[in-house]
């Protein structure tokens, strides 16, 4: 299955709170798991990337955990604030022939409540 | 260094025309990927082109084409265009030849009438 199930579909966090998205994949074969920042009207914006061989990246208030076992990975904002309210996407990398694109989750739609 | 620029940002088309988008990719990047992004069934993977070849597709019908040039930039063609290819439609690249570190452009919102 090449299937990326995200969650919540949407979130509300006070400024200054952490905002957790969680993601769960099927396919072992993943082996790249991007984080996608999306504003209206803007394409997606690359903010974090993990591989399976690591537990935990972080970069300034983002962070990944990467449960390889629960197959499952997670994005967490750290001081969230206002200009953070966005749709974030998860999304996996397929490391076998065929439709080698990006699959991604529904998409997570966070508000930032000052 | 400048991103990735898809032409037009928005189309209009009537059902049953055919329409072309263009996407140049960052300056150094050799791979393009092309992707569909809809409110119910969201981002979607079309195809990706590396060296002017295209080496994976997704599941869209036959409709969907593109190709890429020996200067990277590359265009996608939707051909006997359905109301449902209404869409915004995304180009990434990347540096690598697969799609890891891909950086998106800000789309072509394409309405079929």
């Amino acid at each position: 299955q090449q299937q990326v199930k995200q969650s919540p579909q949407s979130l509300i966090v006070q400024k200054g709170g952490i905002s957790i998205i969680n993601c769960a994949y099927e396919n072992t074969a993943f082996d790249y798991f991007p984080w996608y920042q999306q504003f209206p009207g803007k394409g997606p914006a690359l903010l974090i990337a993990i591989r399976p061989d690591v537990s935990e990246k972080k970069e300034g208030r983002f962070t990944i955990s990467f449960n390889k076992s629960a197959k499952q990975f997670s994005l967490h904002i750290m001081d969230s604030q206002p200009g953070d309210s966005a749709t974030y996407f998860c999304a996996a990398l397929y490391s076998g022939g065929g439709a080698d694109g990006l699959t991604f989750g529904k998409g997570t739609h966070l508000i930032i409540q000052p | 260094k400048a991103g990735v620029t898809q032409t037009p940002r928005y189309l209009i088309k009537t059902r049953g025309q055919q329409v072309t988008l263009s996407c140049s990719p960052i300056s150094g990047h050799r791979s393009v990927s092309w992707y569909q992004q809809t409110p119910g069934q969201g981002l979607q993977f079309l195809f990706e082109y590396f060296s002017e070849t295209q080496r994976n597709k997704g599941n869209f019908p036959g409709r969907f084409s593109g190709r890429q040039f020996s200067n990277s930039r590359s265009e996608m063609n939707v051909s006997t265009l359905e109301l449902g290819d209404s869409a915004l439609y995304l180009c990434a690249s990347s540096p690598y030849s697969r799609n890891t570190e891909a950086f998106f452009g800000q789309g072509t919102r394409l309405t079929v009438v």
